[in-house]
Order: C-alpha cells, then structure tokens, then sequence
C-alpha cells in the first residue's frame, strides 16, 4: 500500500538556520505529493505540493522537489525563523479522489 | 482559503457514554468530508470518507458501529463515538474537500481532544 516515511523530530534549530526535513514515499503509480504544517492550536494547512516528477513546490521560503528516482519530497528552508515552528507533515495521494496519506509529522522549534 | 470548523475542541466525557463531534465547511459546499484520528507523536490515520447523501466508507479495522459517521447536507458531517471508552481518547480531526477530483485540496479542521475517563 502507499505509505509515507518522514524524519522522526523534534527538530531545534536557531533562527536563520537553513532546515530540512526528509520524506520518502512508497506508491503505486504516480501520486501527488504534499507538505502541510500544522501551528499550535490550528489546523493543517497546505504548505506547498507538487503533482509529477521534478515539479518543485514552494511557499513562504519552503521549497520540496518531486524526485521520482528516488521517491523523495525532501522539505527546505534557507533561513528558518521562530514563526516557524511547527509540526510538518509530509502527505501523498495517489490517484483520483483517493484521501491523503500523512507521514507521521516532524515537530520543529525554532529559536531566537 | 477555506475554513472548516470542529466542535467541540475539547470534551470529556465518563466511558460508556456517546460524544457527537461537527465538522463544518464555512464558506465552500464539501461534497467529500474525511475523518482522521490522531495519536501522539503519530501521523494522522484516515478513519472514514463520507460523501454527501451516502453512506461513510470505512476504513479497515474502524468499526462502523462505534463510529457512526453522518453527512447530511454539503456543509456538515458528524462523527459519534458510542459507548466512548478510555481507549478512545485521541485528537479527531475533519477534512472537507470542495469537489470530485484528482487535485482538489483537502481542507482541515482544527481537531477535538477526546478524553475518556
């Protein structure tokens, strides 16, 4: 089945440290791909997504790049700051109307 | 982007008893709601799909009968967890998705702590 494997955290970075967050990803076919994140006391919100191979999302400075070859969606960030801080969750879809699969998330604290 | 509420946020409640947690979609007409729980320090594991008008489609191991899933109309859907017992605690989380298709957005609630005593 599909199945989605992302870095266990906690992730401590300080401010202006460059993050990545690694996820791997098994599935048949050629899903989407997705990174939500999720603050404090909110709900998840889509951080960016890429739908075929070697697309490259990116939002407010993340960046994560559909890498078929090795079934990778590896999430960056140049400069992390405080506002930051957050679970990450790494996410795919397969096909059609079928739900998203979650990685188990990656709690990063940034700080100053 | 598109909001969708849970209530409660929070509820606790003695075993044995039924607890009734909303999702609503506020400003866009879902005709896909999803339910995941959520353990800690684990990943969201979906629980159910219900399209409007039909019957939820569960996922396997989800018993159907502890966890009955309602979704009436394009902006609400209910789960009750009945006869909840301390196994049962965990973070329930909805997500409705505006329409049929390969790449429309899931939109996620805030989630409701369910505690069991």
């Amino acid at each position: 089945g599909n199945s989605v494997t992302q870095m266990e955290g906690p992730v401590t970075l300080s401010e202006e440290a460059f993050l990545t967050i690694n996820c791997t990803y098994t599935a048949t076919g050629y899903p989407s791909l997705f990174w939500y994140v999720q603050y404090p006391g909110e709900g998840l919100q889509l951080l960016l997504k890429a739908t075929k191979a070697d697309d490259k999302g990116s939002n407010k400075g993340f960046e994560a790049t559909y890498r078929k070859e090795t079934t990778s969606f590896h999430l960056e960030k140049g400069s992390v700051q405080v506002s930051d801080s957050a679970v990450y969750f790494c996410a795919l879809r397969s096909t059609g109307n079928t739900p998203l699969v979650f990685g188990k998330g990656t709690r990063l604290s940034v700080i100053a | 982007g598109a909001v969708v509420s849970q209530h409660p946020s929070w509820v606790i409640c003695k075993s044995g008893t039924s607890v009734k947690i909303e999702c609503r979609s506020l400003d866009f007409q879902a005709t896909t709601m999803f339910w995941y729980r959520q353990f800690p320090k684990q990943s969201l594991m979906l629980m159910a799909t219900s399209n409007e008008g039909s019957k939820a489609t569960y996922e396997q191991g989800v018993e159907k009968d502890k966890f009955l899933i309602n979704h009436a109309s394009l902006t609400l859907s209910t789960l009750t967890v009945t006869s909840a017992h301390p196994e049962d605690s965990s973070f329930y989380i909805c997500s409705a998705r505006k329409v049929a298709g390969a790449y429309n957005e899931q939109f996620f609630g805030p989630g409701t702590r369910l505690t069991v005593l």
